[in-house]
This record gives C-alpha cells, structure tokens and sequence, in this order.
C-alpha cells in the first residue's frame, strides 16, 4: 500500500468553526490531491497541488483553502464550517503520469 | 458539467457470470482511463487503467475496452466473485487536464453468491 495517511479520521464540529484536515504522505510523490465524496456525485476535486507551494482549485474549491509546506504534507482548510461541506475527503497522491492512490478517508459532519 | 459519466448506479450479478460496467466521457483529449474499486470505509483503490493508443487492456479477470471513437469505455469481469462487491469509478485525464484526473459517479457492483 501507497504510504498515505489522513488525519483525523472522524471529526465533528459545529457550524462557523475552521477545521483543518491533514495529508501525509511518505512516497515523495509530486502531485497530491484533495477529493470530497458525496452519494450521487462521487469524487470531486477540490484543490491540487503539483509542487511544494504550488496549488491550484478544483472543480469544488468555494470554501476550502489549501496549503503544502513540504512535499510530504498537503494541508485542507475549511474557514468556516457549513454543514453543506458534511461529507467523507479522501486525499490522492500521484507521480507525473501514473495512477493516484488513496488515503483511507476523513468523515467529516458539521452540525 | 460532468466530463466523465456512469449512467448505472447499481448493478447484480450471480456469482461466477461477466460483470460488465460501463463509463462514457465528453472530453476528446482525455488520453489516460482508468478503473477504481472502492469498500465501504476505506479509500479507492487502483484497479486498471487503459492509454488512448490501445483499446483493451487485461489483467487477470479484469478487462478494460476502450472505443475513443464512442467515448466510450468498459470494464469486464470473469468470473465475478462476491468478493467484487464494491462501487466501482472510472476516471479520466488528458493533456489538457495538469495531471487532474476526473471521476464518474461510481456504479455499486454486487455478485450474488
């Protein structure tokens, strides 16, 4: 398996809160991903990044920001909570080219 | 606008019979498809993948047609195990695409033992 983890796994908060979700990854891969996954939608992006401060928005990316410091960490921010934004956030890591692989998912409820 | 479609999201098939799911895209540049399974709780995993310059791919029970004049691609298994029951995406990138990859809707397979 791809060494990719995300933290948390589950959260829950409240409305108006900024929450922050976290992507490691130890495969030094270049490209890394951010996806929501909803019923009737499947994997959306959100943002992307090609590069260490490189980022760039998905097709979702109202309400989230992004930030990658280091290759291994790509960091998901959501400003202020809504609770259009409960959903499971897989992140992706790839090298040029090739298939992405899949961390195991973050549950995330606002309420 | 969704650039990469599958039009059945669910399927039943007797165990040891072909599963066939079906995946359709708009975007003529695309150029790389590929196939994901995914179980509940726990992240999709890669499962096949297909360029533009073939049209089938194979491994194992796993089949990938590809018909670019249709837009349109297939994944075949034989013969389907209850162990494939999972939803299963295709996905799509292209070189006009930055390395982003787009992703259908998932169809949820289920091999009836």
């Amino acid at each position: 398996d791809a060494g990719i983890t995300q933290s948390p796994r589950h959260k829950v908060t409240e409305t108006g809160t900024p929450v922050t979700l976290r992507c490691h990854q130890t495969e030094n891969h270049r490209y890394m991903y951010w996806y929501r996954q909803d019923p009737g939608h499947g994997l959306r992006l959100i943002h992307y990044s090609y590069g260490v401060k490189d980022t760039d928005k998905g097709e979702v990316s109202d309400g989230y920001s992004v930030s990658r410091s280091k290759t291994e960490d790509f960091l998901l921010t959501l400003e202020s909570a809504t609770s259009s934004q409960t959903s499971v956030y897989f992140c992706a890591i790839s090298a040029p080219g090739d298939e992405q692989y899949f961390g195991p998912g973050t549950r995330l409820t606002v309420t | 606008d969704q650039q990469v479609k599958q039009n059945s999201p669910s399927l039943s098939v007797q165990e040891g019979r072909i599963s066939i799911l079906n995946c359709d895209y708009t975007n003529s540049m695309f150029d790389y498809f590929l196939w994901y399974k995914k179980y509940p709780a726990e992240g999709p995993t890669f499962l096949i993948s297909i360029s533009s310059i073939k049209d089938k791919n194979e491994d194992g029970r796993f089949t990938v047609f590809l018909n670019k004049s249709a837009k349109h691609l297939s994944l075949h298994i034989v013969p389907s195990q209850p162990g494939d029951s999972a939803v299963y995406f295709c996905a799509a990138s292209g070189s006009n695409t930055g390395n982003q990859f787009y992703f259908g809707t998932g169809t949820s397979l289920t091999v009836i033992p």
